[in-house]
């Protein structure tokens, strides 16, 4: 079956850091792959997606890029803020499933950015 | 303003006492679909439904029920909770099977 496996958390960085967040599938298709993010309190928010591969995703300062060959789909941001405190999931769409649009999650990691 | 809405925001119930987390979406969406939140388990998909009348199975579907009787409401029943249910529910709705998903702000519910 699919998976998506992200690094364990809490990631602590100071403000201004470089932030780099690990993300590996496995799947039997082609997927989509998609980073969402949840702040406090609030559901999942779509970050970015990349639909196939060497495309790469980018909002709000993020970025991540479909790497087939490695089946990776890492989430970058050059310089991190307070504001980016939050939980963030990896994720995949696998087209494979007929009928059926499953959204495979990772286990979310938990990134906190201190003045 | 373009949502999905989800009540309650937090429920406490007791074993066996049915239940009905609501949810409703106002941007059209042919798609919706309930997961629940586990710490270190991600999210895992509950049942989805592609469009009135049709709903499925996801990945975790034992305990619950599910219905879709108009295209905005998608309501998630317990009809007799366990503690093995409690956790943070969330409904989500997309336009359509590739589009994004948009996320409810989330149910945690505890069942003792």
């Amino acid at each position: 079956g699919n998976s998506v496996t992200q690094m364990e958390g809490p990631v602590t960085l100071s403000e201004e850091a470089f932030l780099t967040i690990n993300c590996t599938y496995t799947a039997t298709g082609y997927p989509s792959l998609f980073w969402y993010v949840q702040y406090p309190g609030e559901g999942l928010q779509l970050l970015l997606k990349a639909t196939k591969a060497d495309d790469k995703g980018s909002n709000k300062g993020f970025e991540a890029t479909y790497r087939k060959e490695t089946t990776s789909f890492h989430l970058e941001k050059g310089s991190v803020q307070v504001s980016d405190s939050a939980v963030y999931f990896c994720a995949l769409s696998d087209p494979t499933y007929t009928g059926r649009r499953a959204l495979t999650f990772g286990s979310g990691t938990r990134l906190q950015v201190q003045p | 303003e373009a949502q999905v809405t989800q009540n309650p925001r937090y429920l406490i119930t007791v074993t066996g006492k049915k239940l009905t987390v609501t949810c409703s979406q106002n941007m059209n969406h042919e798609y919706m679909s309930w997961y629940r939140q586990d710490p270190g388990l991600g999210l895992r998909q509950i049942y989805y439904s592609m469009n009135v009348e049709v709903t499925d199975k996801g990945d975790v579907p034992e305990g619950y029920k599910v219905s879709r009787k108009e295209k905005r409401n998608f309501p998630l029943i317990l009809e007799s909770p366990s503690p093995n249910q409690t956790s943070l529910y969330f409904c989500a709705s997309s336009l359509a099977e590739a589009s994004p998903l948009h996320f409810g702000n989330g149910t945690r519910l505890t069942v003792t």
